[in-house]
């Protein structure tokens, strides 16, 4: 299973743009990347998924280099409610998933 | 569709104590999984399933037991319950290895062990 690195915190402020970086230097072939969020007292959610390339859905963007050894989350114009703990996953169809602490997101008014 | 359905919720127990806690999904998942989240940590997987009457290890798997007699429910048991084992547990579920498809969690059940 490829490890991940991420910071373990970051802050914003409303209406900014966050990126969240994440760090997978072993990252096999076969693996994609996703990433989940987590409100306090509930369990984490899906954000997004990626190979390669750029991803972007209704809530976010993922951009994955060439390499594939790292991978970015962008969060566009956050929002109080985006305050919660991110988490960066590498893996394939045959994996169980074992989390890392994520990264704690803390916007301000 | 209910999704992932925990119960119970919450739940307080002497230490020696027993208890299972039951995980159902209604998405006709292949794979479901127990985490067990400490305050201010990240999940940690006990035991996992990559189908009906199969189970696996994870990361912290002792003190616990598990069962997939059907393909819809995990069960989750502490035989003896310790202090340690104090957390929230979340069960989630994915269609095939949750590397590369989405998992879906539960609601969490919150265990205490005094």
């Amino acid at each position: 299973l490829a490890k991940t690195t991420q910071p373990i915190s970051m802050d914003s402020y409303e209406g900014q743009e966050v990126n969240i970086t994440c760090s997978h230097n072993n990252i096999a072939t076969n693996d994609y990347i996703t990433w989940y969020q987590q409100f306090p007292s509930q369990g984490p959610r899906f954000i997004i998924q990626g190979y390669k390339t750029k991803v972007t859905n209704e809530v976010a963007s993922l951009f994955i280099p060439a390499d594939r050894k790292s991978s970015t989350l962008s969060l566009p114009r956050v929002s109080l409610s985006d305050t919660a703990v991110y988490y960066c996953l590498v893996g394939d169809e045959t994996d169980k998933l074992i989390f890392g602490t994520g990264t704690r997101l803390q916007v301000f008014p | 569709n209910a999704g992932v359905t925990q119960t119970p919720k919450f739940r307080v127990l002497k230490t020696g104590q027993s208890m299972t806690l039951l995980c159902a999904q209604d998405m006709n998942h292949e794979y479901m999984y127990w985490y067990r989240q400490d305050p201010g940590m990240g999940l940690r997987l006990i035991h996992y399933s990559v189908g009906e009457g199969t189970t696996a290890k994870g990361e912290v798997p002792d003190g616990y037991n598990v069962s997939r007699l059907k393909k819809q429910n995990f069960l989750l048991g502490l035989e003896s319950a310790a202090p340690s084992q104090t957390s929230v547990y979340f069960c989630a579920s994915s269609y095939r290895g949750a590397g590369a498809n989405v998992l879906t969690f539960g609601a969490g059940s919150r265990l205490t062990v005094l």
